[in-house]
């Protein structure tokens, strides 16, 4: 069975800049949920999406946004990119997102770099 | 916040076994403890979860104490391999809870 999949790996963009990630959950797995993981703050959770609905969230300004499709791939967007955004940014899915099988299995991540 | 305190950094020598503790004294009765790891540069990789029982997979253990405020996670023969963060979680498996993961343990193995 494939695994998470994300494009782009890496990703180089100017601040102003708005960019598109696309995750591809594992077959049957329908909850996605996404990460920012940088030097400083570590593994941040930017939220999650189960049967298109966003059912959690983490804090982070409104420029983070996601969607959830009905084949349960997913994409988040940031814009007006600063500096800051610079990280490597994880998704992960699991089966549902709750219950004894919520262990989540995470994608190889895409870097992305603001200069 | 992470609900859980690790150390920040262990070694241990290839073949022997890698026991890694974790904090967990706030822990409520229908909250479970998720153990990960992230090779550098990769996602991270789910390793086992439990919420009293001791767990075994072809991975590794996990042993929780009796009144569950700490538990260890156990690499019977470490190899090159498992030099990673370890993430010890707290988490209920019910409701909108995320997984907070906190700064984890860095453990090297030593050739």
């Amino acid at each position: 069975k494939a695994g998470v999949t994300q494009t782009p790996r890496y990703l180089i963009k100017t601040r102003g800049q708005q960019v598109t990630l696309s995750c591809s959950p594992i077959s049957g797995h329908r909850s996605v949920s996404w990460y920012q993981q940088t030097p400083g703050q570590g593994l941040q959770f930017l939220f999650e999406y189960f049967s298109e609905t966003q059912r959690n969230k983490g804090n982070f300004p409104g420029r983070f946004s996601g969607r959830q499709f009905s084949n349960s791939r997913s994409e988040m967007n940031v814009s007006t990119l600063e500096l800051g955004d610079s990280a490597l940014y994880l998704c992960a899915s699991s089966l549902v997102p709750a219950g004894t099988e919520y262990e989540q299995y995470f994608g190889p991540g895409t870097r992305l770099t603001v200069t | 916040d992470a609900k859980t305190t690790q150390p920040t950094s262990m070694d241990c020598a290839e073949g022997r076994a890698a026991n890694l503790p974790c904090n967990h004294s706030t822990i409520s009765g229908n909250e479970y403890v998720y153990w990960y790891r992230q090779i550098h540069s990769q996602g991270p990789q789910y390793i086992i979860h439990g919420l009293k029982n001791n767990e075994t997979n072809e991975m590794a253990s996990l042993i929780i104490t009796e009144d569950r405020k700490s538990s260890t996670l156990i690499l019977p023969h470490a190899t090159l391999r498992d030099t990673a963060v370890y993430y010890c979680i707290v988490r209920s498996n019910f409701g909108n809870e995320k997984l907070t993961f906190g700064t984890g343990t860095r453990l090297t193995i030593i050739p």
